[in-house]
C-alpha cells in the first residue's frame, strides 16, 4: 500500500515563473493539506482540499492556489514566484470521515523547490 | 487559533543518555496533539499522538511523551538515546474539531553524539 507521493522531487525556477507540484494521498484517505516548510523551520498550513473544494486556509497569499482532482489527488499552484518561495512543499493526507486513520495526518516526502 | 513553542532549537546528547524534549502550546480549544521526526530530506513521520484518556502516551522507536493540561505542555522523552536518533523533532497541535489544520513549531534538532 503505497503511502503519500509527491512530485517532482525538486525543482528550480526563477522569479516572476509558475509553478505546479502535484500529490497523491495514501489510499483510502479523501483530503488532502498543503505545508510550507522554510529552511530551519517548521511546516506552515497553506490550505487544505476536501470533496475538491478548499476547505481551510492558511495566512498565504493569492499566488498559493490549488486543486483536487476526483481521485483525491491534489496539485499546489504557484504563481510569480519570489525568492521566499523557495522552501521544502510538503503534501499531508488524512481521513474526514472517521477510520483508523482519522484526526491523523500521513505526510509525503516532499518537493523541494529553489527560486533563483 | 492555536500555537506552538518549542524551546530548544538544538539539543546534544550522548549515546545511551536520556532525553527530553520540550514543547509548550497555547489554544483557546480542546486539543489533540503530536510529535513528528524527520530525518534528512524526508517527510515527516509520525512518533506519537495524544487525542484523549491516558496522559502519557507511548510511540514508536522508545518514545514517549506526557500531556499536562494545567502547564500545557507535551514533552517528548527517551529514556536511552541511538546514534539512528539524530533527526528533528516537531511538535503539533490541532484544534479537536478544526478538520486535521495542524500547527507545527518551529523543531529541535536532536544530536546524539557516540
Amino acid at each position: 500500500d503505497a503511502g503519500v507521493t509527491q512530485s517532482p522531487t525538486h525543482l528550480i525556477k526563477t522569479r516572476g515563473q509558475q509553478v505546479t507540484l502535484r500529490c497523491s494521498p495514501k489510499s483510502g484517505h479523501d483530503t488532502v493539506s498543503w505545508y510550507q516548510q522554510a529552511l530551519g523551520q517548521g511546516p506552515q498550513f497553506i490550505f487544505q482540499y476536501y470533496e475538491e473544494e478548499e476547505r481551510q486556509r492558511g495566512n498565504f497569499p493569492d499566488r498559493f492556489s490549488g486543486h483536487q482532482f476526483p481521485n483525491y489527488s491534489s496539485e499546489l499552484n504557484v504563481n510569480a514566484l519570489l525568492l521566499g518561495d523557495s522552501a521544502l512543499y510538503l503534501c499531508a493526507s488524512s481521513l474526514s470521515e472517521g477510520g483508523r486513520d482519522y484526526n491523523e495526518q500521513f505526510f509525503g516526502p516532499g518537493t523541494r523547490l529553489t527560486v533563483l | 487559533a492555536q500555537s506552538v513553542t518549542q524551546l530548544d532549537s538544538q539539543v546534544p546528547v550522548f549515546e545511551e543518555a536520556p532525553v527530553e524534549l520540550r514543547c509548550n502550546y497555547s489554544s483557546s480549544v480542546s486539543v489533540y496533539l503530536f510529535w513528528y521526526v524527520q530525518y534528512p530530506n524526508q517527510g515527516l513521520q509520525l512518533l506519537l499522538k495524544y487525542l484523549s484518556g491516558s496522559t502519557l502516551v507511548k510511540g514508536i522507536n522508545g518514545f514517549e511523551a506526557e500531556f499536562n493540561k494545567s502547564q500545557t505542555s507535551f514533552h517528548l522523552r527517551k529514556p536511552s538515546v541511538h546514534i539512528s536518533d539524530t533527526a528533528e523533532y516537531f511538535c503539533a497541535v490541532r484544534g479537536r474539531y478544526n478538520f486535521n489544520k495542524f500547527y507545527f513549531g518551529s523543531g529541535t534538532k536532536l544530536n546524539v553524539k557516540p
